[in-house]
């Protein structure tokens, strides 16, 4: 069965620290693996990943996979209050049935205290 | 430009009863999937469409059914509700299939469904 675990569940630092969060995957048919913010609502996207050791960076944040160890990290550098959320790691893979989906793990709950 | 947009926001049904959540793609957006977050968990993927027609179904029951109309809107339905139903039901949309290349899936803001 397709799985994807991140972990911390839940993590509470101030702001200015930084923060690694993770996400591992044992799937068939990996396609790519992509990180969203999802605040109140909507889920957000902050990146794709399809191959390994190269990071993608926006701003403060930043993210790598590994398809040997099958897992990717997203890093948050000077956190803010802003960056309180919760955040999904998501990997895209082909399903005879289902066709091309993302499968989810269960998010990381960040907060950033003042 | 207008995100994917859903309706209704919010939604009270009592059991056995059915219901029809809306979706509008971002402009130029070509695929509709659907998905269920219950809450303190992610989502789960439920239906794809592209080009108006059924491209994946994830592990629901067949009281859950789409489509997708000529102008990529797509309707999610779902019949003889269950407790367990209640969840925010999401919707999401890309150019491509879902996140192939540079097409990855933007999301609506949800329909939060509460049965009764």
């Amino acid at each position: 069965e397709d799985k994807v675990v991140q972990s911390p569940l839940s993590l509470v630092v101030h702001e200015g620290d930084t923060v690694t969060l993770n996400c591992s995957y044992e799937v068939t048919n990996f396609r790519s693996l992509l990180w969203y913010k999802q605040e109140k609502k909507a889920p957000t996207f902050l990146f794709m990943l399809t191959s390994s050791g190269i990071e993608k960076k926006s701003g403060r944040l930043s993210s790598i996979l590994d398809k040997k160890e099958l897992f990717s990290i997203l890093n948050i550098t000077a956190t803010q209050t802003g960056d309180s959320a919760i955040y999904l790691c998501a990997v895209e893979l082909f399903d005879n049935n289902a066709g091309n989906m993302l499968t989810f793990g269960g998010g990381t709950r960040l907060m950033v205290k003042p | 430009d207008a995100g994917v947009t859903q309706s209704p926001t919010h939604l009270i049904k009592t059991r056995g009863q059915h219901v029809t959540l809306r979706c509008s793609p971002i402009s130029g957006h070509k695929s509709v999937s659907w998905y269920q977050q219950v809450l303190g968990q992610g989502p789960q993927f439920i239906f794809q469409y592209y080009e108006k027609e059924e491209r994946g179904r994830g592990n629901f029951p067949d009281r859950f059914s789409a489509r997708q109309f000529p102008n990529y809107s797509s309707e999610l339905n779902v019949n003889a509700l269950l407790l367990g139903d209640s969840a925010l039901y999401l919707c999401a949309s890309s150019f491509g299939a879902a996140g192939v290349y540079n097409s990855p899936l933007h999301f609506g803001n949800g329909t939060r469904l509460t049965v009764t």
